[in-house]
């Protein structure tokens, strides 16, 4: 079955506890995106990659980092997590010749 | 800049009531564009698509239509359903991967 997959889809976690959120995708997509998303703001980029080494900033990369070391792997990390990055996140990949992005089930993260 | 501005929701109808939720977006280029839907608990899923002017997309029964003079891509449904209840979002792409979505809107269907 063609999924993205997410995990974990809960964290609670402490202020400045490093973490990593992880995305993998089984479709052979060249590209992956995280987004965040929030009541009344809607999904809001953080980071996306176009292909395996290659990534770029979004619209709110303040305070993540991402890789992409393998093809079907893009995780998101949090170095020093705070309590403004309490979140929705959602994964996405696509295929380079079609506009349609596939999400994954989301991870809900609470930083205390 | 490029923006996506929908109607605020919560939006409350009853079963088998017409459904329009706005959506006009702002854009250089020629974007392509999209409504996505999320189910309570669940991932984002491509409910339509339409990448060019006059382009109508379709899918269970909801339809919008590309409108490059007036900017926008409202989504419609002719008889909602309870299980249609959910949050949509419009959305526009582009260059590559990169996807702007607006707010969201939610919807409520009462039976």
């Amino acid at each position: 079955e063609a999924q993205v997959t997410q995990n974990p889809r809960y964290l609670i976690t402490v202020t400045g506890k490093k973490l990593t959120v992880t995305c993998s995708q089984n479709m052979n997509h060249e590209y992956m995106s995280w987004y965040r998303q929030d009541p009344g703001l809607g999904l809001r980029q953080i980071y996306y990659s176009m292909n395996v080494e290659v990534t770029d900033k979004g619209d709110v990369p303040e305070g993540y980092k991402v890789s992409r070391k393998e093809k079907r792997n893009f995780p998101l990390i949090l170095e020093s997590p705070s309590p403004n990055q309490t979140s929705l996140y959602f994964c996405a990949s696509g295929d380079r010749g079609s506009t349609e992005a596939f999400f994954g089930q989301g991870t809900r993260l609470t930083v205390v | 800049g490029n923006s996506v501005t929908q109607m605020e929701g919560p939006v409350t109808l009853s079963e088998e009531a017409f459904l329009t939720i706005n959506c006009t977006y702002t854009a250089t280029g020629y974007p392509s564009l999209f409504w996505y839907v999320q189910y309570p608990g669940e991932g984002l899923q491509l409910l339509l698509k339409a990448t060019k002017a006059d382009d109508k997309g379709s899918n269970k029964g909801f339809e919008a239509t590309y409108r490059k003079e007036t900017t926008s891509f409202h989504l419609e449904k002719g008889s909602v359903q309870v299980s249609d209840s959910a949050v949509y979002f419009c959305a526009l792409r582009i260059l590559g991967f990169k996807t702007i979505f607006g707010a969201g809107t939610r919807l409520f269907v009462k039976a």
